[in-house]
């Protein structure tokens, strides 16, 4: 059981080049979730999915897109990167957005992005 | 959407003493605040939860404790060791619509021998 994976662990771009962050999950959770974490700021929402083939915004969306075609991966879309978008990427899921209260999230072991 | 406050962001004490983290959140709907520690470059990992229905959980030597009329709740490490030492992160979510993750922005405890 391998919990939530991410692939690459590490990446450089060039201003303006589009990447896909991968984001996996073994524990055939439902809820799964993509937060960056900048200095001083904590970890800060970007995209939400509540189950295959619905997502949602957070509170930074701009610059990303996310699918969630199967329940086990939610990858994350840069389309045209950006120096602001420099930032550790994580991808977190939870067990079952019908649970009748929040379910602890497990997070991945993070993408460090640096965009030149 | 929910605000959640975080207090203080630095934290320093002796191997053995006390440490209390605060944090405040806007949203009178939240209902679940994890804690979270996370050690340099790794991911963060759950430590201890509450729900808003308990007032106090513990878990050998974390605690923490919620506080709903004043919409607040803590983070009590007791005996602290040089491994406390790290960055620790509440959140708070409701369990309707979005029910994702607040952060708060993070409280770097350093424990010393």
């Amino acid at each position: 059981n391998a919990g939530v994976t991410q692939t690459p662990k590490f990446q450089v771009l060039k201003t303006g080049q589009s990447m896909t962050l991968q984001c996996a999950q073994d524990m055939n959770h439902e809820y799964m979730s993509w937060y960056r974490q900048d200095p001083g700021m904590g970890l800060r929402l970007i995209h939400y999915s509540v189950g295959a083939g619905i997502t949602d915004q957070g509170e930074v969306p701009n610059g990303y897109n996310v699918s969630r075609s199967t329940t086990e991966d939610f990858p994350l879309r840069l389309l045209s990167a950006a120096p602001s978008q420099t930032s550790v990427y994580f991808c977190a899921s939870s067990r079952d957005r019908l649970a009748l209260s929040n379910q602890p999230q497990h997070f991945g072991d993070g993408t460090r992005l640096s965009i030149l | 959407g929910e605000n959640v406050e975080q207090h203080p962001s630095t934290l320093s004490v002796q191997e053995g003493d006390s440490a209390v983290i605060k944090c405040t959140y806007s949203d009178s709907a939240s209902n679940y605040f994890p804690w979270y520690k996370q050690e340099l470059g790794k991911r963060p990992q759950l430590i201890i939860d509450i729900r808003s229905n308990v007032g106090e959980k513990k878990d050998q030597r974390i605690a923490v404790t919620l506080n709903k009329t004043a919409k607040h709740f803590s983070l009590h490490i007791t005996e602290t060791q040089p491994e406390d030492s790290a960055v620790y992160f509440c959140a708070a979510s409701r369990d309707t619509g979005r029910r994702a993750l607040t952060f708060g922005s993070g409280t770097r405890l350093q424990v010393q021998p």
